[in-house]
């Protein structure tokens, strides 16, 4: 799998757009980038994924450079209770396969 | 929305005792996880299943560590003589095929091992 390259920590104003930040330069072409967050200790989340188009859902949008090697997560108006670690895991879409999550970015929104 | 329910939230055991950690996937899911996190560290894989059988494990999982699927519903993470640093965070997770999306956490139970 792809190893994946996160700032550690970030703060972001509530109600601001919060725009996270994730390099895979040695992602396959099979690969897809896949963001999950944490809330303090909770189980993990998924957020959003995408193979090499723009994705967006009603958490979050996913913008993924042409060549691939990078990535950004948006969350368009960030609340409080979007403070949490984001993940952003590149790996085969393959039944079974498991998540390998790095130290992720901790994201703190402030009012 | 269906939720991945895992038991107890939080257990203490004595070294060297056993325990087993419960968990009930989404009931039409397929494939089921286990993962763990110790206190300020990474979310680790320990091990996948499906069919019955286990599919993937970590380094992690060794000997000390075993999984069912008892029933059609449950799915139990049991430690056969737990050490100090076992305690942690342990998540169950399932997904209807896998690879990625589709993947439900529960909320884990904090094992400390005292």
């Amino acid at each position: 799998d792809a190893k994946t390259t996160q700032p550690p920590s970030m703060d972001c104003a509530e109600g601001r757009a919060a725009n996270l930040p994730c390099n895979h330069s040695t992602i396959s072409g099979n690969e897809y980038v896949y963001w999950y967050r944490q809330i303090h200790s909770q189980g993990p989340q998924y957020i959003i994924h995408g193979l090499k188009n723009n994705e967006t859902n009603e958490m979050a949008s996913l913008i993924i450079t042409e060549d691939r090697k990078s990535s950004t997560l948006i969350l368009p108006h960030a609340t409080l209770r979007d403070t949490a670690v984001y993940y952003c895991i590149v790996i085969v879409k393959a039944a079974g396969n498991k998540l390998t999550f790095g130290g992720g970015t901790r994201v703190l929104v402030k009012p | 929305e269906p939720e991945v329910t895992q038991t107890p939230s939080h257990q203490v055991t004595q070294m060297g005792q056993e325990v087993i950690l419960r968990c009930v996937p989404i009931s039409n899911h397929l494939y089921f996880y286990w993962y763990r996190q110790i206190l300020g560290q990474k979310v680790e894989f320990l091990v996948s299943f499906y069919n019955n059988e286990i599919s993937e494990k970590s380094e992690i999982f060794d000997d000390q560590f075993s999984v069912e699927r008892p029933d059609g519903s449950n799915f139990t993470l049991k430690i056969r003589s737990t050490k100090l640093e076992d305690s942690a965070m342990y998540f169950c997770a399932s997904s209807p095929t896998g690879g990625g999306y589709g993947y439900t956490f529960g909320s884990g139970t904090r094992l400390t091992v005292v």
